[in-house]
């Protein structure tokens, strides 16, 4: 089956530097992949996404590297603020479960701590 | 707004009871899903729906129901069969087959005392 993990548990980066979450796959037939932002006590938020036929995407101070060769995607944020301290997911969907369903299977999560 | 709506945030439970998490969502998004969180793990998903009146269990059923008799609702029942019910429930939905991407409620904290 899927297992979805990341590399570290914990990251702590200074305010205004760059921040590298990585997650690693298992299922090589995964083709699409989210990042999850939670802060704490809350529901996870969609924060960019990644199809297998893509090997980079960009949003706004956000983005999501896929290497599939290794099976290995990582998020990066540029410019660390303090509000984007909080736990992130990576997510991989695959395979097809049949009746019309793809299952997402879900990473532990890295807790990202920004220094003021 | 649109969005994903669970109640209630905070939830104790004796031992012994079924409790019943509520949710809904004006998003018209047809699948719906309940996953469960505990510190250090990732989310496992309990039920899941892709359609109205029909629901299928996910990796870790034992001891939950629901209902799909709505589009926008979801309810799920947390039985006293649940040996470890305490945790962190998230319901979420998604558009449809066609759809990628899953969204999440603010979840439901649920304590057995």
């Amino acid at each position: 089956g899927e297992s979805v993990g990341l590399h570290l548990p914990t990251l702590s980066v200074q305010e205004g530097d760059n921040s590298i979450i990585n997650c690693a796959y298992s299922n090589s037939a995964s083709d699409y992949f989210i990042w999850y932002k939670q802060e704490s006590g809350k529901g996870p938020q969609f924060i960019i996404d990644i199809r297998s036929n893509m090997d980079k995407r960009q949003g706004q101070r956000v983005t999501v590297l896929l290497n599939k060769t290794v099976k290995h995607l990582s998020l990066q944020i540029a410019a660390t603020q303090p509000g984007d301290s909080a736990v992130y997911f990576c997510a991989a969907r695959g395979p097809y479960s049949g009746a019309g369903s793809y299952q997402l299977t879900f990473g532990k999560g890295t807790k990202l701590s920004v220094i003021p | 707004d649109g969005g994903i709506t669970q109640s209630p945030k905070y939830l104790f439970r004796k031992e012994g009871q079924n409790v019943t998490l509520s949710c809904e969502q004006n998003l018209n998004h047809d699948a719906m899903y309940w996953y469960r969180q505990d510190p250090g793990q990732g989310l496992r998903l309990i039920y899941y729906s892709q359609i109205v009146n029909d629901f299928q269990k996910g990796d870790i059923a034992e001891g939950y129901s629901v209902s799909r008799e709505k589009k926008e609702s979801f309810p799920l029942t947390v039985t006293s069969a649940q040996k470890n019910p305490t945790a962190f429930y998230l319901c979420a939905s998604k558009e449809g087959f066609s759809g990628n991407t899953i969204y999440f409620g603010e979840g439901s904290w649920l304590t057995v005392v």
